[in-house]
């Protein structure tokens, strides 16, 4: 079946913009997790969605991020005002709940780079 | 705090030279301990889980261990196909998130 596919897979903005970037994960996933990988840096975890359930936001850097995740499904994350250490590649991924400990299905990535 | 260190960060490795890649972690309670692969452009591709010491699994040319603070890779005979950064991360009992290590660049010539 297919995979967790995010969009745009480039995005290139201005510094002061805003900017979204979407995920859709695997269809039947209930839990979607948001990372940020800077160059040279391990996976940076922004925020967790598990179900109908409050979002884990305590990954997320600073009040210019937020997310949401509409129907279950598809997730935005949203950048506001931009700044160029926000330039890095976020990375998306699923997987089935926490009925049992799952492995994450990982997108293919934005790459975000701000002028 | 939850943490994950691999080592090391690169390694060259000709074709058919064995070695490991090494995990670190201190965790609350390990839920599991996963391995996945990671090509240039691409989102991480999942490999192994282990969820407790002594446990062992394989694919391939790929061998994953683990102890009680560490695990290792092990790589048999690479190929150059086996290039790509490997990345270690840890699911703890105290909460949703999974820590990642920095992953090691593995270059394999031929």
């Amino acid at each position: 079946g297919a995979g967790v596919s995010q969009s745009p897979s480039n995005k290139v903005t201005e510094k002061g913009k805003d900017v979204e970037l979407r995920c859709d994960p695997i269809s039947g996933h209930t839990a979607l997790y948001w990372y940020r990988q800077s160059l040279g840096q391990g996976l940076e975890f922004l925020i967790y969605f598990q179900g109908n359930s409050a979002p884990d936001k305590s990954g997320l850097p600073s009040d210019r991020f937020s997310a949401e995740r509409t129907g279950g499904s598809v997730s935005t994350l949203t950048i506001q005002r931009t700044q160029q250490e926000d330039s890095a590649v976020y990375l998306c991924a699923s997987t089935p709940g926490l009925v049992s400990i799952h492995e994450q299905f990982f997108g293919p990535g934005t790459r975000l780079t701000v002028l | 705090e939850d943490q994950v260190t691999q080592s090391p960060e690169a390694l060259r490795l000709q074709e058919g030279e064995s070695s490991s890649l090494n995990c670190s972690y201190t965790v609350s309670g390990l839920r599991g301990l996963f391995w996945y692969r990671q090509d240039p452009g691409k989102g991480p591709e999942f490999l192994f889980t282990l969820y407790s010491a002594g446990e062992e699994k394989e694919k391939e040319r790929l061998k994953a261990t683990l102890t009680k603070k560490e695990s290792f890779l092990h790589i048999t005979a690479p190929k150059p196909e086996d290039s790509a950064t490997y990345l270690c991360a840890v699911q703890s009992g105290t909460g949703n998130q999974f820590y990642f290590g920095t992953g090691t660049s593995l270059t394999v010539i031929p």
